[in-house]
């Protein structure tokens, strides 16, 4: 089995400093990673994700994420935040086929950027 | 990237009638497509897993008989709801993992559903 969890239901930056969204996971096995971002009224589009391999991981717009095993945790990370990333973000996790591929998302987190 | 449509991006039906959502695959094929539900402010609720060639799998709490899915072809699965009532107005998304892509998975655009 697998869950999620993510720290703070909203968080507020101001434009152009550090954006860090929270995610800790639980799995029985290795898991794959991925945070999602999500704009009003649309569906997920994919920000990263982790699988195998390097650690730190980078996607689009900026965002990067750090896989730590000892840790459990999977956090979102920008150094500079931009109005256009107000948005809603989840960190998701699967087992692949251990899970069906199915995936299993944290509660999500709101990001306010404040000019 | 592979893309995921969904038909359609918004509904409005009177209480007692049926609706069918469409979510199709446009570049790739899906043995699997999962609904989700999500409702304001909150995250993706797992309805249902559509299998291709088979019947869906259903998570606990969703009524099969309510939430009818048809896995048609490789490429269209599609979630009617049937007898709607105003309490299945939603969000509905839905999502197909592209095998051999480290089980990402490709969401629809989502279907807003109101009931009136």
């Amino acid at each position: 089995a697998q869950s999620v969890t993510q720290l703070g239901s909203h968080v507020s930056v101001s434009e152009g400093a550090l954006v860090l969204l929270r995610c800790n996971y639980s799995s029985s096995v290795p898991p794959y990673l991925f945070w999602y971002v999500q704009y009003p009224n649309q569906g997920l589009q994919l920000l990263l994700k982790y699988t195998t391999g390097a650690t730190l991981v980078k996607g689009i717009n900026g965002f990067e994420a750090e896989f730590k095993k000892s840790e459990t945790s999977f956090h979102l990370t920008k150094p500079s935040a931009h109005m256009s990333d107000a948005a809603e973000y989840f960190c998701a996790v699967t087992l692949g086929e251990t899970s069906g591929s199915r995936l299993t998302f944290g509660e999500g987190t709101q990001l306010t950027v404040n000019p | 990237g592979a893309v995921v449509s969904q038909h359609p991006s918004r509904v409005i039906c009177k209480s007692g009638t049926s609706v069918k959502i469409e979510c199709r695959s446009l570049d790739f094929q899906a043995t699997t497509m999962f609904w989700y539900r999500q409702f304001p402010k909150k995250s993706l609720m797992l309805m249902a897993t559509s299998n291709e060639g088979s019947k869906a799998t259903y998570e606990q709490g969703v009524e099969k008989d309510k939430f009818l899915i048809n896995h048609a072809s490789l490429t269209l699965s599609t979630l009617t709801v049937t007898s709607a009532h105003p309490e299945d107005s939603s969000f509905y998304i839905c999502s197909a993992p592209r095998m051999g892509a480290s089980y990402e998975q490709y969401f629809g655009p989502g279907t807003r559903l109101t009931v009136t």
